[in-house]
């Protein structure tokens, strides 16, 4: 069974700072790999996904992530963060060929930036 | 509509009633999820439906829980004789694809589900 591991429960930035929130998955077969944000008051959006090809994925808003297929990881990160970036950020799995359906999510990580 | 909407956004109910929640996903997409994400966890899948059949309801908790899909369109989560532990929010999500490499699922508001 598939499960996504995310390292940090909460973290705390200044603005401009840069960030870098950790996710690793245990499944061994073809994954697809997404990131998804949560802003206060509102739905689960997404922010990026890796599907296939170049593993460096880059996203809305200046988030990019990197897919390390022999780590079987897939951090989260942008340069300089804003005091807008303020949000619940949940890394996923879904295994294609496996079970389709199921998107498993980690537990997500809460990130505060400080103006 | 222009993405999946969820209704009621929040419902409060009384330990052993029954409730029911509905999700009206993207139009044109076949596939259709619920989830269940609880306070400081994130989403659990509890069932997809392909078309108007359930083709994966092994996230179900227990047979409490129950879900139709009947014209293939609008869903409806059913809950009976809810329990405290039933609290959370119920999310509902949809996409094109119905598998493999490629599937995006779009995600409702919610329906935060209280029982007292």
């Amino acid at each position: 069974a598939q499960s996504v591991s995310q390292h940090n429960h909460h973290v705390i930035l200044s603005e401009a700072a840069s960030l870098e929130l950790g996710c690793n998955y245990s499944y061994g077969g073809t994954v697809n790999l997404f990131w998804y944000v949560q802003y206060p008051g509102q739905h689960l959006q997404l922010l990026l996904k890796y599907f296939s090809g170049d593993p460096l994925v880059k996203g809305i808003k200046g988030f990019e992530a990197e897919f390390i297929k022999s780590k079987f990881s897939f951090n989260l990160r942008k340069p300089s963060v804003q005091w807008s970036d303020t949000a619940e950020y949940f890394c996923a799995v879904n295994a294609p060929y496996s079970s389709a359906s199921k998107i498993i999510f980690g537990s997500g990580t809460r990130l505060s930036i400080r103006p | 509509g222009a993405g999946v909407s969820q209704t009621p956004s929040n419902k409060v109910t009384e330990k052993g009633k029954y409730v029911e929640l509905r999700c009206d996903p993207i139009s044109g997409h076949t596939a259709l999820y619920w989830y269940r994400q609880s306070l400081g966890q994130g989403p659990e899948f509890l069932i997809y439906f392909q078309g108007t059949g359930a083709a994966d309801d092994s996230g179900l908790p227990n047979d409490r829980f129950f879900a139709v899909r009947p014209e293939g369109s609008v869903s409806t989560l059913k809950i009976q004789r809810t329990e405290r532990g039933d609290s959370a929010v119920y999310l509902c999500a949809s996409s094109l694809l119905v598998s493999g490499v490629g599937n995006e699922q779009f995600f409702g508001p919610g329906t935060r589900l209280t029982v007292l």
